[in-house]
């Protein structure tokens, strides 16, 4: 079926370094796609969010690259921290549907200092 | 604190209770949203309001599950007869209707059910 989903389920990197977290979706009519950490006990939180018709997105440390070509989206995290340690999941809007989003499994985040 | 508000934060009840669950939006968002996230997968939709209409539900959300937003602002989830299958987590989100529609979420109201 058509869903949203990450290659890795966990991702362990050292404080400093860079984090790069992937997600493949399937639905070619999805046009937005919105990151989110989820820290534990807590809602998810926005991150960074990209239009279909980018391909590039940068915000503070972080990089959201879209391949609509292949389906693959990627977060990147530049100089990671103890505190970026979190679930994150990406998530999907899809066109025809305008409030709900489809949220993949998540991939754990641990941050060694 | 401007952020979205759920409450209870938590809440145990016994096979076959009723529960009733509170989301008070961001003040200016016309969208609300209700989630349910179960251990170790993300969030899956259920229903979705603009102002006090309810325009979208999911097949998750059975008939024991019931959304209101009497007056555009705040919602109620109620779930009858509940089920040990029920316990989850279970989120509100709401956004603007304008621009990127980005989904703000509330800390969520943990649901156990024993």
């Amino acid at each position: 079926g058509e869903s949203v989903g990450l290659h890795l389920p966990t991702l362990s990197v050292q404080e400093g370094d860079n984090s790069i977290i992937n997600c493949a979706y399937s639905n070619s009519a999805s046009d937005y796609f919105i990151w989110y950490k989820q820290e534990s006990g807590k809602g998810p939180q926005f991150i960074i969010d990209i239009r279909s018709n980018m391909d590039k997105r940068q915000g503070q440390r972080v990089t959201v690259l879209l391949n609509k070509t292949v389906k693959h989206l990627s977060l990147q995290i530049a100089a990671t921290q103890p505190g970026d340690s979190a679930v994150y999941f990406c998530a999907e809007k899809r066109g025809s549907t305008l409030g709900r989003l489809y949220f993949g499994r998540g991939t754990q985040l641990t941050v060694w200092p | 604190d401007t952020g979205v508000s759920q409450d209870p934060r938590h809440k145990i009840t016994k096979r076959g209770q009723n529960v009733t669950f509170r989301c008070d939006p961001i003040s200016e968002h016309n969208r609300l949203y209700w989630y349910r996230q179960t251990l170790g997968q993300g969030p899956e939709f259920l229903t979705y309001f603009q102002n006090e209409a309810q325009l979208e539900k999911s097949r998750l959300l059975s008939d024991r599950f019931s959304a209101e937003r009497p007056k555009g602002s705040f919602s109620t989830l109620e779930i009858q007869r509940t089920e040990q299958g029920d316990s989850a987590m279970y989120l509100c989100a709401s956004s603007l209707e304008r621009g990127s529609g980005e989904a703000f979420f509330g800390q969520g109201t943990r649901l156990t059910v024993v």
